[in-house]
């Protein structure tokens, strides 16, 4: 059984661009979570996730960022006209339930913006 | 709101020795408590988890953590630590369907 997965790995992204962040959840599992470590800190909630709907987004900046997951296909993290500022880790978690479910987490995808 | 604060950024210990990091945690109601290890440029990978069963929760590879409602802490703990623990250890408290994550601690391992 294959874990969470992402792609990609690493991302280099001049100001101004766009960055595509994917993940695939864990088989069975139909939530998804997206998390951002900023350097030297610890992760901070972004966006909860079901099939085709948005849990929870309290996380998520107010601008330039959405997420998706679609019916079919993995989970979608969109950042538009990224900034330095967005250069972090992001993780993404999936769980086959609801609360207090265990999260597990996938390799991460590492920006990096120019 | 869940919140939990790890009291140590950083953790030096000497090969062989007992390993303490120390984590309190806050919450309005029973909570599920998690312990993550970070190897560098490297995701998450769960080491126990807690769930209002037994108060000592026994993880992979030789850790444990403690919990006690009165002192709200979740302590984790090894008898003897080896050099591939050196990593960040994460205390996380279950919140609404989202991880609170604390602010880690660099576990050093010297030889």
């Amino acid at each position: 059984n294959a874990g969470v997965m992402q792609n990609p790995r690493h991302l280099v992204r001049r100001r101004g661009q766009e960055a595509r962040l994917r993940c695939s959840p864990m088989k069975g599992h139909s939530h998804v979570y997206w998390y951002r470590q900023l350097p030297e800190e610890g992760l901070k909630f972004m966006v909860y996730l079901q099939k085709e709907n948005i849990i929870d987004e309290s996380g998520m900046p107010k601008e330039r960022f959405s997420a998706e997951f679609p019916k079919e296909g993995p989970s979608i993290l969109r950042i538009q006209q990224v900034v330095r500022g967005d250069s972090a880790a992001y993780f993404c978690a999936s769980s086959p339930g609801t609360a207090q479910e265990t999260q597990y987490f996938g390799p991460g995808t590492r920006l990096l913006v120019l | 709101a869940q919140s939990v604060t790890q009291l140590d950024s950083h953790v030096s210990v000497s090969e062989g020795t007992p390993v303490l990091l120390r984590c309190n945690y806050s919450s309005s109601y029973s909570p599920s408590l998690f312990w993550y290890v970070q190897h560098p440029n490297k995701g998450l990978q769960l080491l126990l988890k807690y769930t209002s069963a037994a108060t000592l929760v026994k993880g992979i590879n030789g850790f444990e953590a403690e919990f006690k409602k009165s002192e709200t802490s979740f302590h984790l703990t090894k008898p003897s630590a080896h050099m591939s623990d050196a990593a960040e250890y994460f205390c996380v408290v279950s919140g609404f369907q989202k991880l609170v994550f604390g602010t880690g601690t660099r576990l050093l391992v010297s030889p």
